[in-house]
């Protein structure tokens, strides 16, 4: 099983909103992963969770919270948020960090529009 | 430092035709390179991969080479379908945290 679910599929919010993005791997991955992905872009990392700790923040900014409450667990928490913080949020895990062969596994994105 | 550069789309192909995706990177060390690919409205499905040089990673009749000497992993398939349309990402990992994207492909396969 190689599979990363993520909840809500979609989500609208206004800037004034707190919401949370969810993210599930049962595959005993030790790293977990946050990108944000706008329309015919890649995809930009945001967050690296290493063992349920933070090792990777490429500045995003504070409106954006991560949290890993397990090892299965990755939730992203989101407050005043902007209009051009609309994107596809796409979670991944792998089974670690360090090592260069390792594959990332996507989930299918949260599709986030900010009013 | 470590990037990755993938022919600019979008590309748009008959059914059967052949199909070739160029990727070239700059790395140091000895990264793994993927191809990954994502229908519309999904996230990235890993396609195949090759953890070193002379590597073929292959899968659903998809190919591609780690070729060190040119720095190239171009992605080919014999034979598209309708089925093949989606966005292909080439990426890289050295050792370390990151994926390094490229820009991705658009695939149109008509009938």
């Amino acid at each position: 099983d190689t599979e990363v679910t993520q909840t809500p599929k979609h989500l609208v919010m206004g800037m004034t909103n707190k919401k949370s993005l969810k993210c599930e791997q049962h595959m005993g991955h030790r790293a977990m992963y946050w990108y944000k992905q706008k329309a015919k872009k890649p995809p930009e990392l945001m967050f690296v969770y290493s063992y349920e700790k933070l090792s990777i923040n490429e500045s995003v900014p504070s409106r954006f919270s991560p949290e890993c409450p397990n090892s299965s667990l990755l939730n992203l928490h989101l407050h005043a948020l902007q209009p051009e913080d609309s994107a596809l949020y796409l979670c991944a895990s792998s089974q670690e960090v360090i090592e260069r062969q390792e594959t990332q596994y996507f989930g299918p994105g949260t599709r986030l529009l900010v009013l | 430092g470590n990037s990755v550069t993938q022919m600019e789309g979008p590309v748009t192909l008959s059914e059967e035709a052949f199909l070739t995706i160029n990727c070239t990177y700059t790395a140091t060390g000895y990264p793994s390179l993927f191809w990954y690919v994502q229908y519309p409205g999904e996230g990235l499905q890993l396609l195949l991969k090759a953890t070193k040089a002379d590597d073929k990673g292959s899968n659903k009749g998809f190919e591609a080479t780690y070729r060190k000497e040119t720095t190239s992993f171009h992605l080919e398939k014999g034979s598209v379908q309708v089925s093949d349309s989606a966005v292909y990402f080439c990426a890289l990992r050295n050792t370390g945290n990151q994926f390094y994207f490229g820009t991705g492909t658009s695939l149109t396969v008509i009938p």
